[in-house]
This record gives structure tokens, C-alpha cells and sequence, in this order.
């Protein structure tokens, strides 16, 4: 099966600055690589995605890459804000059966 | 967009009791739902997919009798928690997928105490 490993578990950085989260998968056969934001008590909010055939996708100052060849994949925020501070998930999933795979989660916090 | 509503926010039993959580789609059919438990400070782990008129599909070490699942419309799927101890005390989160859509919608998740 599926084996997502995230990187760090948490992330402190200064309000302005930007964070990167980094996750690996194990299976080539996943195309499709959300990220999620859960902050407490609530569900995961999905924040951007990406899927196989496309290399870097941006929305604003959140930005994800995807590396086939090496299975890994990124999310970028720039211009950080204290209101980004939430636990953040990736994710991997295939075509069929859309089962998701979560990363362990990252603690991000953004000091004023 | 697509909305998840998941009920209730927060549900505090005695033990030995059973425990009802209803995740509805609001806006789109959901031909397949998900539930995740997820401990403190811990990522979300599948316990069972559910497909509308069909038994769920439970994930190897989850107790199907115990973690009851009914999927029986495009719009409702409800997981009842069965004979409660402390230990089944979490944050249980629902997730609705449309069709074959990639991108599916979690509920906002409902805390579990059993006392």
C-alpha cells in the first residue's frame, strides 16, 4: 500500500517569512496530492492540489510542487501570517477508489 | 462549493452506552463517504469507506461491530458508536466524495468523550 512521510512534524517561522513542508510517497501509481489545513477542533479544510500531470501549481501565496521521478511533493507559503498557524496534511491518492494516504501532519506556527 | 455537515459538534457519554454521528452532503449526492478517527496530535487514520446501499468497507483492526456504519442515501452516512468505553473516546471525521471527483470534502469532525 501507500506509505506518505511528512516533513517536519512542526515549523515555527516569523510572521513574513515563508515555510515549506515537504512530503514523500511510496506508490508511482498515486496522481492525485492534496493539502489540507486542520485547525483545532475542526475538519481538514483542502488548501490546494495537484495532480500527476502537472509540475507546480499556485494559488496566491501557497504554492505546491510535485516530483514524479522522485516522489515527492511540497507546499510553499509565502509571506507567512499568523492565521496560516494550523496543522497541515498532505496527502496521496490514486485515480480508482480515492482513498486518501495522510502524512503524519506539521505543526506550522507563525510568530508576530 | 461542496459543504459536509457533520453532527454533533461534540457528544459526552457514559460508558456501555451507544453514540450516533450523522455526516450529511448538502450540496451534491455523495456516492461514497469516508470516516476517520484521529487521536490528539496525530494524523487522520481510515476506519471505513462507505458506499450509498452497499456494507462498508472497514480498515484491517477496525471492529465492524463495533463502529457501526450506514450509508443508506446519497446525502446521509452515520456512524454509530457501539457499547462506548473511555478508550473509543476521539475526534471522528467524516469525508464526502461526488462521483469519481478527486477532491472530496471533509465535516468539521465531532469530539467523542466516553466517560
Amino acid at each position: 500500500g501507500e506509505n506518505v512521510e511528512q516533513h517536519p512534524s512542526t515549523l515555527s517561522v516569523q510572521e513574513g517569512d515563508s515555510a515549506v513542508i515537504k512530503c514523500t510517497y511510496s506508490d508511482s501509481a498515486s496522481n492525485y496530492f492534496p493539502w489540507y489545513k486542520q485547525e483545532l477542533g475542526k475538519g481538514p479544510q483542502l488548501i490546494i492540489d495537484i495532480r500527476s500531470n502537472v509540475g507546480e501549481k499556485k494559488d496566491q501565496r501557497i504554492a505546491v510542487t510535485l516530483n514524479k521521478t522522485a516522489k515527492h511533493f511540497s507546499l510553499h507559503i509565502t509571506e507567512t501570517q499568523p492565521e496560516d498557524s494550523a496543522v497541515y496534511f498532505c496527502a496521496a491518492s490514486k485515480a480508482t477508489g480515492n482513498q486518501f494516504y495522510f502524512g503524519t501532519g506539521t505543526s506550522l506556527t507563525v510568530i508576530p | 462549493g461542496a459543504v459536509v455537515s457533520q453532527h454533533p459538534s461534540w457528544v459526552i457519554c457514559k460508558s456501555g452506552t451507544s453514540v450516533k454521528i450523522e455526516c450529511r452532503s448538502l450540496d451534491f449526492q455523495a456516492t461514497t463517504m469516508f470516516w476517520y478517527r484521529q487521536f490528539p496530535k496525530q494524523s487522520l487514520m481510515l476506519m471505513a469507506t462507505s458506499n450509498e446501499g452497499s456494507k462498508a468497507t472497514y480498515e484491517q483492526g477496525v471492529e465492524k461491530d463495533k463502529f457501526l456504519i450506514n450509508h443508506a442515501s446519497l446525502t446521509l452516512s452515520t456512524l454509530t458508536v457501539t457499547s462506548a468505553h473511555p478508550e473509543d473516546s476521539s475526534f471522528y471525521i467524516c469525508s464526502a466524495a461526488q462521483g469519481t471527483v478527486y477532491g472530496y470534502t471533509f465535516g468539521s469532525g465531532t469530539r467523542l468523550t466516553v466517560v
